[in-house]
């Protein structure tokens, strides 16, 4: 398998602008996560997903903020507006449940820039 | 609230040292605990998992819990250059919850 798999890589995009972060997951993983990485508050929990039914929203900082997991290898991040203070690295991550739990896997995280 | 708590370094070692590595977290009924290495402008990898109370050690990695302490280590033995990271402890309450970073330690091994 790939990996898990984020696009794009990097994103400079003006603020007010509508940004979609895309991740597949690491095939026959059920748990998808999204973190936001930056320097003051390390890796934060945004939203994450268990079969593709979003299960705990409530690190997603502002409405301005949606996920979506529309099918087991596909998720979406989109703000909307953006903002500058959005500028932070994104990762998405998957694990497979067992009871004693897993680790997460990293895709290689979209680095977004709102000037 | 559930919180990991890590020095946030530069914690400097000479090459061939051990580097000991800390982190305290705050829910006692946290189940599993990891470490993840993260190499500037990449994504985290894991390097070791523990479980239970006591050390695990793989190759020159060793983690070390102490539940009633609350209180998970990393050591690294013979330090190489390498090994230069953050090192980013995580924990699980349980089986079905994601992951609790801790803000990451940077380590710097000199040559």
């Amino acid at each position: 398998d790939a990996g898990v798999i984020q696009s794009p890589r990097h994103e400079v995009t003006e603020m007010g602008q509508e940004v979609t972060l895309r991740c597949k997951p690491i095939s026959g993983h059920d748990y998808l996560f999204w973190y936001r990485q930056t320097m003051m508050r390390g890796l934060e929990l945004l939203i994450y997903f268990n079969n593709n039914v979003p299960i705990d929203d409530s690190g997603m900082p502002e409405d301005r903020f949606s996920a979506k997991m529309p099918n087991a290898s596909f998720s979406t991040l989109k703000i909307q507006p953006s903002e500058p203070r959005d500028s932070a690295v994104y990762f998405c991550a998957s694990s497979l449940h067992t009871p004693g739990g897993t680790e997460a896997f990293f895709g290689q995280g979209t680095r977004l820039t709102v000037v | 609230q559930k919180e990991v708590e890590q020095n946030s370094g530069p914690l400097s070692v000479p090459e061939g040292a051990i580097a000991s590595l800390n982190c305290t977290y705050s829910d006692r009924g946290s189940q599993s605990f990891f470490w993840y290495r993260q190499y500037s402008g990449k994504s985290p990898e894991l390097i070791m998992f523990i479980y239970s109370n006591g050390d695990k050690e793989d190759g020159r990695f060793t983690a070390q819990l102490n539940k009633a302490s609350q209180y998970v280590s990393l050591l690294i033995r013979d330090s190489q250059p390498s090994d230069s990271a953050t090192y980013l402890c995580a924990v699980r309450l349980s089986g079905n919850t994601p992951l609790v970073f801790g803000k990451g330690t940077r380590l710097s091994v000199i040559a």
